[in-house]
């Protein structure tokens, strides 16, 4: 595709339930990123994939949070058991080659994630 | 650890004035410094970016030059348009991890 592409662009959940976020990355793209925006705030780094190889979880905020990425493209990012401290904007990225000085993430649209 | 600071908005400008965002950073070594731009209803976008020191980074007429005696990367533009309203943030990449980290963002408003 032309973009990241990121589903679905709105999701509403009530809280307890399971939600899983979807990121197609641009053809070809090595590299994978999710990242959270809260409200007012700048993206806070979530995972990162190389290829289907996830590389650095440290910004999973709890064991409630699961990403996926099995086949080197689609990845998936899922939610356990959401809190509402949960709700936030989703974003993906994804870039060329492996993270270097000056590489350029694309970003998708980002999906925002409401528990009540 | 590594952070960003930008300056808090919004920021209200007429037509044709003169745009500073200021961001500072805190970083060990030598980073590479962005501003994304992310318009209504859009993801964020690369704006520009400049990778050691002294370089600039320029597109659009925004400039940002990557000072390292001020731990700086301001953003600047000579005459802004209706057109860059938008939320703007600065950010750092560190080599040796996998994670850009980002301001909080300034939101700016232009004005006819």
């Amino acid at each position: 595709g032309a973009g990241v592409s990121q589903s679905p662009r709105y999701k509403v959940a009530k809280r307890g339930q399971d939600v899983a976020l979807r990121c197609d990355p641009i053809s070809g793209h090595v590299s994978l990123f999710w990242y959270q925006q809260a409200l007012g705030q700048g993206p806070e780094f979530l995972t990162y994939f190389q290829n289907e190889a996830q590389l650095d979880k440290s910004g999973l905020p709890s064991d409630r949070f699961f990403a996926e990425r099995p086949e080197g493209s689609v990845s998936t990012l899922k939610i356990q058991r959401t809190q509402q401290e949960d709700s936030a904007v989703y974003l993906c990225a994804s870039s060329l080659a492996g993270m270097g000085p000056g590489t350029e993430a694309f970003f998708g649209q980002g999906t925002r994630l409401t528990v009540v | 650890g590594n952070s960003v600071t930008q300056m808090e908005g919004p920021v209200t400008l007429s037509e044709e004035a003169f745009l500073t965002i200021n961001c500072t950073y805190t970083a060990t070594g030598y980073p590479s410094l962005f501003w994304y731009v992310q318009y209504p209803g859009e993801g964020l976008q690369l704006l520009l970016k400049a990778t050691k020191a002294d370089d600039k980074g320029s597109n659009k007429g925004f400039e940002a030059t990557y000072r390292k005696e001020t731990t700086s990367f301001h953003l600047e533009k000579g005459s802004v348009q209706v057109s860059d309203s938008a939320v703007y943030f600065c950010a750092l990449f560190h080599t040796g991890g996998f994670k850009t980290i980002f301001g909080a963002g300034t939101r700016l408003f232009v004005k006819a």
